[in-house]
């Protein structure tokens, strides 16, 4: 069965330091991957989707980027952090084609929270 | 571009009491859509989905929800609400096709309060 693992859990870093958020997918190859932030109050945001390896599309500008480097492997980093930057960030895949199976769906990792202070 | 709207942000019920979330999306074709429900928390957890074909669709933990193309909505429903089922709930829909496909669009989401 597929798994998705999104680490670390719980993170706190400073205003201007790096920040590097990695999930990774197990038990299925080619997936579509993604990367939301939930910030209080704002409901779900997409910021980075990604169809293949080196394929990244960013849906807002910001702080942030994103990169694919292995086809199940899905990081999101930043140079620097800024107090905006917290939240809690989701990771999530699904399969390449969608259709009517129950399993053709989003499914989400358990999430990061970050807090810039 | 897509978007969706969920009008209520808090929304108060009696436990045993029926339930309706609003749901309202804005898509160019025929859309695919989704309700999640998130723990204090928690990651996402789908409730159902709708693609095709019956309009109403039954989902987890006695959810159910109808697609009504006429009025560009997705309401959730639940007859009897438990107290289990406080959480935030997330109405989405999906890119079926084209360059975007496959990028999924949440509402702001609704806080389900559930009093004793």
């Amino acid at each position: 069965s597929q798994t998705i693992h999104q680490w670390p859990a719980t993170l706190v870093q400073p205003v201007g330091s790096p920040l590097s958020l990695e999930c990774t997918v197990e038990g299925t190859s080619n997936p579509n991957l993604y990367w939301y932030r939930q910030a209080a109050g704002r409901g779900l945001q997409l910021l980075f989707y990604s169809v293949g390896i080196g394929q990244i599309s960013s849906e807002v500008p910001q702080n942030l980027s994103a990169s694919r480097p292995q086809d199940r492997q899905f990081i999101l980093s930043s140079k620097k952090l800024l107090l905006s930057d917290s939240g809690f960030y989701l990771c999530a895949w699904s399969p390449q084609h969608l259709g009517t199976h129950w399993m053709d769906t989003i499914y989400f990792g358990e999430g990061s929270w970050l807090t810039v202070v | 571009a897509q978007s969706v709207t969920q009008p209520d942000i808090h929304i108060t019920v009696s436990e045993g009491a029926s339930l309706e979330l609003r749901c309202n999306y804005s898509y160019g074709a025929t859309p695919y859509l989704f309700w999640y429900v998130q723990s204090p928390g928690q990651g996402l957890q789908l409730l159902l989905k709708y693609f095709s074909g019956d309009t109403l669709v039954q989902g987890i933990k006695g959810f159910e929800a109808e697609f009504k193309r006429s009025q560009s909505s997705f309401n959730l429903r639940k007859p009897s609400v438990h107290w289990s089922d406080a959480a935030e709930y997330f109405c989405a829909v999906m890119n079926a096709g084209g360059t975007s496909y496959g990028k999924l669009t949440f509402g702001q989401g609704t806080i389900l309060t559930v009093h004793p």
